[in-house]
């Protein structure tokens, strides 16, 4: 079992900051995907990466996989107020269709 | 299209009760897979269910139990609640390896 650890915990900035949060592990991930959770929803996909080095683009989001593939990150350029919410980070291995596994997220808190 | 639903929304109860959530598919998805979130921490796996049958359980004891009905649709039933089950409980459905989608959760609160 792969234990996911997220950075920061908590993340509180003021609107138009960047802000950039971190998911490791001591072992090599098949693919890791990124979820958001905003408060009383269920977690939404935003990114899947696969490949190690590789570099997604969602509007003001980057998301990175670490070459070893054991670490990815997240980046937000000019956060905005609906970007609130826990982001977590999710393994993927070939056999774990329906069964993620979740770090423990960090909860990012945008202000006006 | 409708997402993935869950009833009720929300649910209390006293220590040692029993309780069932529901959960209903997106049209199509033969996948449910149920998680039990914490406050403050990611979801935990609890069960996958797919064509009615168990394909994986997580970490949780046998209080814990799931079906699947010939709809796809699932329920999850909790034995002997204890204080420390309180939480949110997410179901998601799937068609494909690499995605899920989640319903809104049930949170449950047992006093």
């Amino acid at each position: 079992t792969q234990l996911l650890e997220q950075s920061p915990q908590f993340l509180s900035i003021q609107e138009g900051e960047n802000l950039t949060v971190y998911c490791n592990s001591s072992s090599v991930f098949s693919s890791l995907q990124w979820y958001r959770q905003e408060p009383g929803e269920g977690p939404v996909l935003l990114v899947t990466v696969v490949t190690g080095g590789e570099v997604k683009k969602l509007k003001r989001l980057t998301f990175q996989f670490g070459d070893a593939r054991k670490d990815s990150s997240l980046h937000i350029t000019a956060a905005q107020p609906g970007d609130t919410g826990l982001y977590l980070c999710v393994c993927l291995q070939t056999d774990s269709w329906g069964k993620l596994q979740f770090g423990a997220g960090t909860q990012v808190v945008v202000t006006p | 299209d409708a997402g993935v639903t869950q009833s009720p929304t929300h649910l209390i109860k006293t220590r040692g009760q029993h309780v069932t959530l529901r959960c209903s598919p997106i049209s199509g998805h033969k996948s449910v897979s149920w998680y039990q979130q914490v406050l403050g921490q990611g979801p935990q796996f609890i069960f996958q269910y797919y064509e009615k049958e168990e394909r994986g359980r997580g970490n949780f004891p046998d209080r814990f139990s799931a079906r699947q009905f010939p709809n796809y649709s699932s329920e999850l039933n909790v034995n002997a609640l204890l204080l420390g089950d309180s939480a949110l409980y997410l179901c998601a459905s799937s068609i494909a390896w690499n995605e899920q989608f989640f319903g809104p959760g049930t949170r449950l609160t047992v006093l």
